[in-house]
């Protein structure tokens, strides 16, 4: 099992805010990174460091951080961002790394 | 733009070796962080590990026995090695680059290996 643990599932009505969360003990130490996946296609990275964006991420994407938890948050949802949602950093040694359990998002 | 596109069997027999490649082009990788990451059907991403611009490798320790990467930055090229497959190593094998072991900014489409007598 991941030591990276996020909720299964999150839904959200479109046009509204929704937060995926992401818990390990690592991330009290490190920042986490958030990547996108779509079904059959490969992960785009949405969210690293601190809070930063890659160019072509829309600024609905953010992210942050409090004790154990990141968090995304996507603020005023659409329908292209239903995806799978992945969190990303060290493990608990802090020199290997591990994914989340994936979160799916699903915009109603 | 930089692209990734991974190559190689899709295909390997129980107990032999899985070997991949990564192509990357427009960009180089001479000052790169290089990796593999792997996902079993239905399941979630699974690092595997990267490669340096230095040669500095680092692996996951639940497969570190059995897997190398390696690049040639004169081909623009990196590569997985897996050891003594099993049916647990079938997965879509995805391969990555970034400027920081962080994160991985682009990434290949993906190749689904197989493994399978």
């Amino acid at each position: 099992s991941s030591e990276l643990t996020q909720d299964p599932a999150v839904s959200v009505a479109l046009g509204q805010t929704v937060s995926i969360t992401c818990q390990g003990d690592s991330l009290r130490t490190y920042y986490a990174t958030w990547y996108q996946q779509k079904p059959g296609q490969a992960p785009v990275l949405v969210v690293y460091g601190q809070n930063n964006r890659p160019s072509g991420i829309p600024d609905r994407f953010s992210g942050s951080s409090s004790g154990n938890t990141a968090s995304l948050t996507i603020a005023g949802a659409q329908a292209e961002d239903e995806a799978e949602y992945h969190c990303y950093s060290r493990d608990r040694t802090g020199y290997y790394y591990v994914f989340g359990t994936g979160t799916k998002v699903t915009v109603l | 733009q930089v692209q990734l596109q991974e190559s190689g069997p899709g295909l390997v027999k129980p107990s032999e070796t899985l070997s991949l490649t990564c192509t990357v082009s427009g960009g180089s990788i001479s000052s790169d962080y290089c990796s593999w990451i792997r996902q079993s059907p239905g399941k979630g991403l699974e690092w595997i590990g990267y490669i340096s611009y230095t040669g500095t490798t680092n692996y996951n320790p639940s497969l570190k026995s059995r897997v190398t990467i390696s690049a040639d930055t004169s081909k623009n090229q990196f590569s997985l090695k897996l050891s003594s497959v099993t049916a647990a190593d079938t997965a879509v094998y995805y391969c990555a680059r970034g400027p920081y072991h962080e994160y991985s900014d682009y990434w290949g489409q993906g190749t689904l290996v197989t493994v399978s007598s």
